[in-house]
């Protein structure tokens, strides 16, 4: 399974852009990028997801390099609920057609006042 | 309003009492899944289910079991819980539209406490 990196904690002000990297340089052709975020333990919230092209909707936007080795999700005016651990997945399908997401760690995000 | 409902929420038991975590969602989905997710670990997926009847082992399968009679039900079962299940449990949800997995939705989660 594709392994994601991201840095452990960021802190964003209240109304800036919060940008939230990810590597994930084994990820195969096939495989999408998923963003997903937990607000204390409630259950993973889906944010976005993307296979090569830019993203955006009424969350994030979801930025993929060129070469699909990282990725940036945006979150454009953030607020103090977005504080939240952010996990970025690489998402596999199995030859059975079992969809995992594999969770690492993710980025604790905190927005400050 | 589309949800994935787990019950129970909190649950503190003793070891080798058995025990039903029940999932429901009412959003038509064929495919559901449970996940454990434990400090330094994320989320690890426990069993996952195609469909109806259609069941098969995740990443951390031991000491589970699961079925799947019904589309919209799929419990997680303990037969004999140890300490080493303790942990927050969550069940999700998606559909496939035309072959293709759309996003997975998220129950609020268990927490269960095995002593």
């Amino acid at each position: 399974d594709a392994k994601t990196t991201q840095p452990p904690s960021m802190d964003c002000a209240e109304g800036r852009a919060a940008n939230l990297p990810c590597n994930h340089s084994t990820i195969s052709g096939n495989e999408y990028v998923y963003w997903y975020r937990q607000i204390h333990s409630q259950g993973p919230q889906y944010i976005i997801h993307g296979l090569k092209n830019n993203e955006t909707n009424e969350m994030a936007s979801l930025i993929i390099t060129e070469d699909r080795k990282s990725s940036t999700l945006i979150l454009p005016h953030a607020t103090l609920r977005d504080t939240a651990v952010y996990y970025c997945i690489v998402r596999t399908i199995s030859n059975f057609g079992n969809e995992k997401l594999t969770f690492g760690t993710g980025t604790r995000l905190t927005i400050i006042p | 309003e589309a949800q994935v409902t787990q019950n129970p929420r909190y649950l503190i038991t003793v070891t080798g009492k058995k025990l039903t975590v029940t999932c429901s969602q009412n959003m038509n989905h064929e495919y559901m899944s449970w996940y454990r997710q434990d400090p330094g670990l994320g989320l690890r997926q426990i069993y996952y289910s195609m469909n109806v009847e259609v069941t098969d082992k995740g990443d951390v399968p031991e000491g589970y079991k699961v079925s799947r009679k019904e589309k919209r039900n799929f419990p997680l079962i303990l037969e004999s819980p140890s300490p080493n299940q303790t942990s927050l449990y969550f069940c999700a949800s998606s559909i496939r539209a035309g072959g293709v997995h759309q996003p997975q939705h998220f129950g609020d989660g268990t927490r269960l406490s095995i002593l």
